[in-house]
């Protein structure tokens, strides 16, 4: 079975660019979620989308978006990159159903420097 | 909202010892305790989970417990091995749900051989 497939692996973008990372979650599992990993602020988490609908959202600026497709697959957009936006962005999915205690499963992530 | 604190930052033991990782929570509505470790240029992988209704659960050389009166619950790695050198990371759900899950800062596990 086929873990959690983020890409790319590593960007590097511009400041005032945007950018837009995709997750594949594990086949089945319908609950995809966001955070991210810096060395200052650890993992936080970003948002959360269930068939297509973001469920919650972190505490993060409005520059940070996300969507979800029919087929599960989620991206996140980064409008107007700043320097402190350079991170491990990392997905983790999970089969979402009524029992909120389902495991999370971690993609690899996605490294973005802002330069 | 769920705030989550975990110690120690570093840990070093040796081959062999057992390492204890401790982790506190703010949220009494928590229902759902994972840990994950990361190694270097990964993601996090989930090795262990509790649930509020159970106070300990063990997985070979790994156990977790957990205290819901003092909300507080421990990562426990005996005979440790070199492979076991990683980040550790404890985690919350709160009264939302697991998917949306407040991490601890984290734990440098080092395994001296």
């Amino acid at each position: 079975k086929a873990g959690v497939t983020q890409t790319p692996r590593y960007l590097i973008k511009t400041r005032g660019q945007q950018v837009t990372l995709s997750c594949s979650p594990i086949s089945g599992h319908r609950s995809v979620s966001w955070y991210q990993q810096t060395p200052g602020q650890g993992l936080q988490f970003l948002f959360e989308y269930f068939s297509e609908t973001q469920r919650n959202k972190g505490n993060f600026p409005g520059r940070f978006s996300g969507r979800q497709f029919s087929n599960s697959r989620s991206e996140m957009n980064v409008s107007t990159l700043e320097l402190g936006d350079s991170a491990l962005y990392l997905c983790a999915s999970s089969r979402g159903q009524t029992d909120p205690n389902t495991e999370a499963f971690f993609g690899q992530g996605t490294r973005l420097t802002v330069v | 909202g769920e705030n989550v604190e975990q110690h120690p930052s570093t840990l070093s033991v040796q081959e062999g010892d057992s390492a204890v990782i401790k982790c506190t929570y703010s949220d009494s509505a928590s229902n759902y305790f994972p840990w994950y470790k990361q190694e270097l240029g990964k993601g996090p992988q989930l090795i262990i989970d509790i649930r509020s209704n159970v106070g300990e659960k063990k997985d070979q050389r790994i156990a977790v417990t957990l205290n819901k009166t003092a909300k507080h619950f421990s990562l426990h790695i005996t005979e440790t091995q070199p492979e076991d050198s990683a980040v550790y990371f404890c985690a919350a759900s709160g009264s939302g749900s697991a998917r949306q899950l407040t991490f601890g800062s984290g734990t440098q596990l080092t395994v001296l051989p």
